[in-house]
Protein backbone atom coordinates (compact mmCIF):
# COMPACT_ATOMS: atom_id res chain seq x y z
CA UNK A 1 0.00 0.00 0.00
CA UNK A 2 1.15 3.52 -0.35
CA UNK A 3 2.24 5.19 2.34
CA UNK A 4 3.79 8.98 2.90
CA UNK A 5 6.49 9.86 5.57
CA UNK A 6 6.81 13.73 6.39
CA UNK A 7 8.81 15.19 8.88
CA UNK A 8 9.08 16.91 11.38
CA UNK A 9 5.76 17.19 13.14
CA UNK A 10 6.30 20.44 14.35
CA UNK A 11 9.20 23.24 13.73
CA UNK A 12 9.67 26.37 15.30
CA UNK A 13 12.15 28.47 13.26
CA UNK A 14 13.90 32.21 13.86
CA UNK A 15 13.32 34.58 11.35
CA UNK A 16 16.32 34.74 8.31
CA UNK A 17 16.74 30.98 9.17
CA UNK A 18 16.93 28.07 6.28
CA UNK A 19 14.03 25.41 6.23
CA UNK A 20 14.48 22.00 4.60
CA UNK A 21 10.84 19.78 4.93
CA UNK A 22 11.12 16.31 3.83
CA UNK A 23 8.77 13.84 2.08
CA UNK A 24 9.22 10.45 1.07
CA UNK A 25 6.88 7.73 0.11
CA UNK A 26 6.43 3.99 -0.14
CA UNK A 27 4.92 1.65 -2.48
CA UNK A 28 4.66 3.06 -5.63
CA UNK A 29 6.60 4.42 -8.47
CA UNK A 30 7.23 7.45 -10.23
CA UNK A 31 4.08 9.55 -7.96
CA UNK A 32 2.98 12.66 -8.54
CA UNK A 33 3.96 14.60 -5.22
CA UNK A 34 2.44 17.95 -3.74
CA UNK A 35 3.83 20.78 -1.21
CA UNK A 36 0.52 22.36 0.29
CA UNK A 37 0.39 24.90 2.99
CA UNK A 38 -2.55 25.36 5.30
CA UNK A 39 -3.21 28.38 7.12
CA UNK A 40 -5.37 28.19 10.74
CA UNK A 41 -8.70 27.01 9.61
CA UNK A 42 -8.11 28.02 5.66
CA UNK A 43 -7.75 25.73 2.28
CA UNK A 44 -5.26 24.02 0.81
CA UNK A 45 -2.92 26.14 -1.13
CA UNK A 46 -0.75 24.11 -3.63
CA UNK A 47 2.95 25.57 -3.59
CA UNK A 48 4.72 23.09 -5.75
CA UNK A 49 3.85 19.39 -8.05
CA UNK A 50 6.34 17.85 -9.47
CA UNK A 51 5.29 14.63 -12.01
CA UNK A 52 8.61 13.12 -11.76
CA UNK A 53 12.47 13.88 -10.94
CA UNK A 54 13.43 16.79 -11.42
CA UNK A 55 10.36 18.19 -12.46
CA UNK A 56 8.76 20.78 -10.56
CA UNK A 57 6.14 23.12 -11.13
CA UNK A 58 5.56 26.17 -8.90
CA UNK A 59 1.99 27.72 -8.53
CA UNK A 60 2.58 30.49 -6.06
CA UNK A 61 5.89 32.98 -5.95
CA UNK A 62 6.99 32.47 -3.12
CA UNK A 63 9.88 32.33 -0.07
CA UNK A 64 10.07 28.95 -0.93
CA UNK A 65 11.49 26.56 -3.78
CA UNK A 66 11.20 22.17 -3.57
CA UNK A 67 13.54 19.63 -5.40
CA UNK A 68 12.54 16.09 -6.36
CA UNK A 69 16.23 14.55 -6.55
CA UNK A 70 15.02 11.12 -6.14
CA UNK A 71 11.50 9.20 -7.42
CA UNK A 72 10.18 9.24 -4.06
CA UNK A 73 11.66 11.97 -2.00
CA UNK A 74 10.28 15.62 -1.91
CA UNK A 75 12.01 18.46 -0.13
CA UNK A 76 10.42 21.88 0.74
CA UNK A 77 13.48 24.85 1.37
CA UNK A 78 13.99 28.24 1.99
CA UNK A 79 17.02 30.10 2.38
CA UNK A 80 15.29 32.83 4.52
CA UNK A 81 12.29 32.15 6.33
CA UNK A 82 9.40 35.13 6.89
CA UNK A 83 6.98 35.09 9.44
CA UNK A 84 4.12 34.21 6.80
CA UNK A 85 6.01 31.49 6.11
CA UNK A 86 4.28 30.02 9.26
CA UNK A 87 1.60 27.77 8.75
CA UNK A 88 0.59 23.89 8.04
CA UNK A 89 2.36 22.18 5.34
CA UNK A 90 1.12 19.00 4.22
CA UNK A 91 2.85 16.49 1.43
CA UNK A 92 0.57 14.26 -0.89
CA UNK A 93 0.60 11.90 -3.55
CA UNK A 94 -0.93 10.21 -6.21
CA UNK A 95 -0.48 7.39 -8.65
CA UNK A 96 0.05 9.52 -11.74
CA UNK A 97 -4.00 7.89 -12.10
CA UNK A 98 -6.90 10.45 -11.80
CA UNK A 99 -9.01 8.69 -10.73
CA UNK A 100 -7.03 7.18 -7.63
CA UNK A 101 -7.04 8.41 -4.30
CA UNK A 102 -4.42 11.29 -2.78
CA UNK A 103 -2.26 9.76 0.29
CA UNK A 104 -1.11 12.80 2.57
CA UNK A 105 1.32 12.97 5.04
CA UNK A 106 0.68 14.26 8.59
CA UNK A 107 1.77 17.55 8.57
CA UNK A 108 3.96 19.42 9.36
CA UNK A 109 3.34 22.82 11.59
CA UNK A 110 5.87 25.38 11.21
CA UNK A 111 6.03 28.75 13.52
CA UNK A 112 8.56 30.86 12.21
CA UNK A 113 9.44 33.71 15.59
CA UNK B 1 -5.42 27.80 -14.92
CA UNK B 2 -7.79 25.26 -12.71
CA UNK B 3 -9.58 27.01 -9.50
CA UNK B 4 -11.92 25.51 -7.12
CA UNK B 5 -13.98 27.57 -5.05
CA UNK B 6 -16.45 26.79 -2.03
CA UNK B 7 -18.30 30.01 -1.47
CA UNK B 8 -19.82 28.46 2.03
CA UNK B 9 -17.16 28.65 4.73
CA UNK B 10 -19.18 27.52 7.28
CA UNK B 11 -22.11 26.05 7.96
CA UNK B 12 -24.33 24.05 10.76
CA UNK B 13 -27.24 21.44 10.77
CA UNK B 14 -28.78 19.96 13.72
CA UNK B 15 -27.96 15.66 13.54
CA UNK B 16 -30.24 13.50 11.51
CA UNK B 17 -30.53 16.73 8.78
CA UNK B 18 -29.39 16.73 5.06
CA UNK B 19 -26.77 19.43 4.20
CA UNK B 20 -25.17 20.19 1.09
CA UNK B 21 -22.04 21.81 0.33
CA UNK B 22 -21.11 23.73 -2.44
CA UNK B 23 -18.70 23.84 -4.86
CA UNK B 24 -17.49 25.05 -8.02
CA UNK B 25 -14.58 24.59 -10.81
CA UNK B 26 -12.84 26.72 -13.88
CA UNK B 27 -10.91 24.41 -16.31
CA UNK B 28 -10.81 23.94 -19.87
CA UNK B 29 -9.61 20.77 -19.60
CA UNK B 30 -12.46 17.78 -20.79
CA UNK B 31 -10.82 15.59 -19.24
CA UNK B 32 -10.84 15.18 -15.24
CA UNK B 33 -11.74 14.29 -11.86
CA UNK B 34 -13.80 15.82 -8.84
CA UNK B 35 -13.12 14.97 -5.63
CA UNK B 36 -14.40 15.28 -1.95
CA UNK B 37 -12.00 15.06 0.71
CA UNK B 38 -12.76 15.63 5.02
CA UNK B 39 -10.57 16.33 7.25
CA UNK B 40 -11.43 16.27 10.82
CA UNK B 41 -9.94 17.58 13.72
CA UNK B 42 -6.94 15.09 13.79
CA UNK B 43 -5.86 16.95 10.10
CA UNK B 44 -5.77 13.77 8.54
CA UNK B 45 -7.49 14.03 5.09
CA UNK B 46 -9.84 11.34 4.38
CA UNK B 47 -11.38 10.90 0.74
CA UNK B 48 -15.69 11.11 0.78
CA UNK B 49 -16.20 10.33 -2.65
CA UNK B 50 -14.97 10.74 -6.60
CA UNK B 51 -16.50 11.35 -9.61
CA UNK B 52 -15.54 11.35 -12.98
CA UNK B 53 -16.02 14.05 -15.45
CA UNK B 54 -16.82 11.68 -18.34
CA UNK B 55 -19.21 9.75 -16.29
CA UNK B 56 -22.71 11.80 -16.44
CA UNK B 57 -24.18 9.19 -13.54
CA UNK B 58 -23.53 11.19 -10.16
CA UNK B 59 -21.57 9.37 -7.44
CA UNK B 60 -23.33 7.72 -4.22
CA UNK B 61 -21.08 6.44 -1.12
CA UNK B 62 -24.04 5.63 1.32
CA UNK B 63 -25.03 8.48 2.75
CA UNK B 64 -23.01 11.06 0.52
CA UNK B 65 -23.68 12.31 -2.66
CA UNK B 66 -23.07 14.43 -5.68
CA UNK B 67 -24.84 16.55 -7.33
CA UNK B 68 -22.64 16.85 -11.05
CA UNK B 69 -23.54 19.90 -13.23
CA UNK B 70 -21.12 19.75 -15.79
CA UNK B 71 -22.01 22.24 -18.34
CA UNK B 72 -22.30 24.75 -14.47
CA UNK B 73 -19.38 23.39 -13.69
CA UNK B 74 -20.64 22.57 -10.62
CA UNK B 75 -20.13 19.53 -8.46
CA UNK B 76 -21.89 19.44 -4.84
CA UNK B 77 -21.91 17.24 -1.57
CA UNK B 78 -25.29 16.27 -0.11
CA UNK B 79 -24.92 14.41 3.23
CA UNK B 80 -27.98 12.81 4.60
CA UNK B 81 -28.84 11.61 8.21
CA UNK B 82 -25.80 13.46 9.52
CA UNK B 83 -23.93 12.28 12.13
CA UNK B 84 -22.10 13.92 14.73
CA UNK B 85 -19.41 12.33 13.30
CA UNK B 86 -19.90 14.42 10.29
CA UNK B 87 -18.34 17.27 11.76
CA UNK B 88 -15.16 18.71 9.82
CA UNK B 89 -13.61 21.04 7.26
CA UNK B 90 -14.93 19.52 3.72
CA UNK B 91 -12.84 20.43 0.63
CA UNK B 92 -13.54 20.14 -2.66
CA UNK B 93 -10.41 18.74 -4.88
CA UNK B 94 -10.13 18.90 -8.89
CA UNK B 95 -7.16 16.85 -11.15
CA UNK B 96 -6.72 17.34 -14.86
CA UNK B 97 -5.36 14.90 -16.95
CA UNK B 98 -2.97 16.08 -19.56
CA UNK B 99 -1.27 14.08 -22.79
CA UNK B 100 1.18 13.49 -19.81
CA UNK B 101 -1.16 12.10 -17.35
CA UNK B 102 -2.72 13.32 -13.87
CA UNK B 103 -0.98 16.67 -13.26
CA UNK B 104 -1.72 19.37 -10.38
CA UNK B 105 -4.27 18.41 -7.72
CA UNK B 106 -6.29 21.36 -6.67
CA UNK B 107 -8.33 22.04 -3.43
CA UNK B 108 -11.06 24.86 -2.86
CA UNK B 109 -10.94 27.30 0.45
CA UNK B 110 -13.17 24.69 2.32
CA UNK B 111 -16.20 24.65 4.37
CA UNK B 112 -16.52 23.96 8.47
CA UNK B 113 -18.88 21.79 8.87
CA UNK B 114 -20.27 21.39 12.44
CA UNK B 115 -23.49 18.93 13.16
CA UNK B 116 -24.99 19.89 16.59
CA UNK B 117 -27.01 17.19 18.93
Amino acid sequence: SQTIHQWPATLVQPVGSPLSLECTVEGTSNPNLYWYRQAAGRGLQLLFYSVGIGQISSEVPQNLSASRPQDRQFILSSKKLLLSDSGFYLCALNSGVANTEAFFGQGTRLTVV
Amino acid sequence: AQTVTQSQPEMSVQEAETVTLSCTYDTSENNYYLFWYKQPPSRQMILVIRQEAYKQQNATENRFSVNFQKAAKSFSLKISDSQLGDTAMYFCAFIGVSSQGAQKLVFGQGTRLTINP
